[in-house]
């Protein structure tokens, strides 16, 4: 079936640099993407979400960019914190029937003192 | 924001007993909540959407009468592990959405479980 996935499992950054963490999605038909922050043994956080329509989102200190073309989206985190670091999810839900969110693989983004 | 409260937090069993983790909506209503399992270093999940008053649908692959979900109230959903071996051993997440169309879905802090 269709999914949602991650082109790189992990990520370093310095802090203070910003971050991009990038997600390949395969089903064009999903109505919104949302991206989520998971630290260590705990639940999924909500950081942004961006509906298919819009190609950018912005919210404090993340941007949020789809390309539909490519099926591409991306979180930019700028300024990057030690408190950034941890486990990065899109997900990918469709409107219609259930409305069920898809997660994909996950990026592991690691803030270096 | 909405806040989705999940317990236990850890448990450990042995094989071949059950377990029930519990899924609470404390500040709102939740027609839907969704339970999700995710393993070391992987992605949720999807296992099933529980339906307040209804049968839970349950994604291809779930087995439906070893991952029990009920739906009793609006603020209350339950997760049963029947007959528990090691390779049920997980991280067990339940989330939960406003209304019906909003995105936002907020999750519990999850349970770990541990069979042995």
């Amino acid at each position: 079936g269709e999914s949602v996935g991650l082109h790189l499992p992990t990520l370093s950054v310095q802090e203070g640099d910003n971050s991009i963490i990038n997600c390949a999605y395969s089903n064009s038909a999903s109505d919104y993407f949302i991206w989520y922050k998971q630290e260590s043994g705990k639940g999924p956080q909500f950081i942004i979400d961006i509906r298919s329509n819009m190609d950018k989102r912005q919210g404090q200190r993340v941007t949020v960019l789809l390309n539909k073309t490519v099926k591409h989206l991306s979180l930019q985190i700028a300024a990057t914190q030690p408190g950034d670091s941890a486990v990065y999810f899109c997900a990918e839900i469709l409107i219609q029937g259930a409305q069920k969110l898809v997660f994909g693989q996950g990026t592991r983004l690691t803030i270096n003192p | 924001g909405a806040v989705v409260s999940q317990h236990p937090s850890r448990v450990i069993c042995k094989s071949g007993t059950s377990v029930k983790i519990e899924c609470r909506s404390l500040d709102f209503q939740a027609t839907t909540m969704f339970w999700y399992r995710q393993f070391p270093k992987k992605s949720l999940m999807l296992m099933a959407t529980s339906n307040e008053g209804s049968k839970a649908t349950y994604e291809q692959g779930v087995e439906k009468d070893k991952f029990l979900i009920n739906h009793a109230s609006l603020t209350l959903s339950t997760l049963t592990v029947t007959s528990a071996h090691p390779e049920d051993s997980s991280f067990y997440i339940c989330s939960a959405r406003l209304t019906r169309g909003n995105t936002e879905a907020f999750f519990g802090q999850g349970t770990r479980l541990t069979v042995v």
